[in-house]
């Protein structure tokens, strides 16, 4: 158990469709990043949050997007989903370290989107 | 650009055996190296981590090599015990401080 929570699980969408996944984050940590992992393959940093902000984002397009609330908890949305959106959608939780980088990232269950 | 790499997709081992894990990586900017156990259906668990300062870290039953000349990393893992059957993962924070590069993956299966 690493205390962060993600929801939904499970979801199916289709095409076109929009989606948003929620994370809790572990208690004490005030930096949020989201991973997209396709089957049979590691994560992919899409961003992270850090203070309510994007703090950086991996090679996704702006129809990924995000949110951080004052509780730190986060949310990862998804417009216009296309077929290879189909993935683990994994947030990670941390507390940012010295020279703001990152501490030792403590990973959810993840939620599995189809897109169909 | 960045890239982190596996040598080998799937390992066999019998239990009782040790387990060598590795991984390669192109980044000699990174300083900052995690291995990641993913069980099937959960998100990926931290084992243990390694800094460029140091060449070998060890945790329980665990230990990382880090060599910077080749940039190689590996997992070892003694005993392997069934419960060590998963997908291992090698990660690093290169540039970007925040962002962490993950390969593909090594999956680990534990024979009895």
């Amino acid at each position: 158990e690493t205390g962060v929570t993600q929801s939904p699980t499970h979801l199916i969408k289709t095409r076109g469709q929009q989606v948003t996944l929620r994370c809790s984050s572990q208690s004490g940590h005030n930096t949020v990043s989201w991973y997209q992992q396709a089957l049979g393959q590691g994560p992919q940093f899409i961003f992270q949050y850090y203070r309510e902000e994007e703090n950086g984002r991996g090679n996704f397009p702006p129809r990924f997007s995000g949110l951080q609330f004052p509780n730190y908890s986060s949310e990862l949305n998804v417009n216009a989903l296309e077929l290879d959106d189909s993935a683990l959608y994994l947030c990670a939780s941390s507390r940012r370290g010295p020279q703001n980088r990152v501490g030792e990232l403590f990973f959810g269950e993840g939620s599995r989107l189809t897109v169909l | 650009g960045e890239s982190v790499g596996l040598h080998l997709p799937t390992l066999s081992v019998q239990e009782g055996d040790n387990s060598i894990i590795n991984c390669a990586y192109s980044n000699s900017a990174s300083d900052y190296f995690i291995w990641y156990k993913q069980e099937s259906g959960k998100g990926p668990q931290f084992i243990i981590d390694i800094r460029s300062n140091m060449d070998k870290r060890q945790g329980q039953r665990v230990t990382v090599l880090l060599n910077k000349t080749v940039k190689h990393l590996s997992l070892q893992i003694a005993a392997t015990q069934p419960g060590d059957s998963a997908v291992y993962f090698c990660a690093e924070i290169g540039n970007s401080g925040y962002a962490l590069n993950f390969g593909k993956g090594t999956s680990l299966l534990v024979t009895p």
